[in-house]
């Protein structure tokens, strides 16, 4: 599995866009990239996925450079409820997702 | 669809008592996946369900854990004898077949404390 690194936490306020870096330099040709999201007392949540480019839904935008050896997620214009930890997650299709710490990111009034 | 469910939310036990948790996946979705999630060692997969046949169960720590899923809509995770540091959030979470695997929905998840 790829390993990646994002940042442990991120500070931002209310109505801020909130960039988060993932680095994952080991990605292979068949590897998605996938992020989650996860608050308090709740199990994780499915965000994004892409492969390459950007990809943008009603939650988030996902950012990916041609060389594929990061990924950026963007949350546009933050509220306190967007308080929570996300995991960015490699895969290569073998059905396991492997999470790591992720970034707990505090959105303030 | 009401989503995954899972009880009991909250178990305390005794160490060296049986402990079984439940899910009910959602309906439709072929794969089903159980996760344990400690301050320590962060969400780890125990094991994962295919069609209710077992895929892969490498992630399960020790004899003492099993699964099963006896059809569809049903799977138990069950822990004999219970230890203390098998304390932790268990997660049940299923997705819809191959194609979106990447994409699973997880229950509310059950804390389990062993004392």
């Amino acid at each position: 599995l790829a390993k990646t690194t994002q940042p442990i936490s991120m500070d931002s306020y209310e109505g801020q866009e909130v960039n988060i870096t993932c680095s994952h330099n080991n990605i292979a040709t068949n590897d998605y990239i996938t992020w989650y999201q996860q608050f308090p007392s709740q199990g994780p949540r499915f965000i994004i996925q892409g492969y390459k480019t950007k990809v943008t839904n009603e939650v988030a935008s996902l950012f990916i450079p041609a060389d594929r050896k990061s990924s950026t997620l963007s949350l546009p214009r933050v509220s306190l409820s967007d308080t929570a930890v996300y995991y960015c997650l490699v895969f290569r299709g073998d059905y396991k997702l492997s999470f790591g710490a992720g970034t707990t990111v505090t959105v303030r009034a | 669809d009401a989503g995954v469910i899972q009880s009991p939310r909250h178990e305390v036990t005794e160490m060296g008592q049986e402990v079984t948790l439940r899910c009910k996946p959602i309906s439709g979705h072929d794969y089903l996946f159980w996760y344990r999630q400690t301050m320590m060692r962060g969400l780890e997969l125990l094991i994962y369900f295919n069609n209710n046949v077992p895929i892969d169960d490498s992630g399960m720590p020790e004899d003492r854990f099993s699964a099963k899923m006896p059809n569809a809509s049903f799977s138990t995770l069950k822990i004999q004898p219970s230890e203390p540091r098998d304390s932790a959030v268990y997660f049940c979470a299923s997705s819809q077949d191959y194609l979106v695997f990447y994409e699973q929905y997880f229950g509310p998840g059950t804390r389990l404390t062993v004392t």
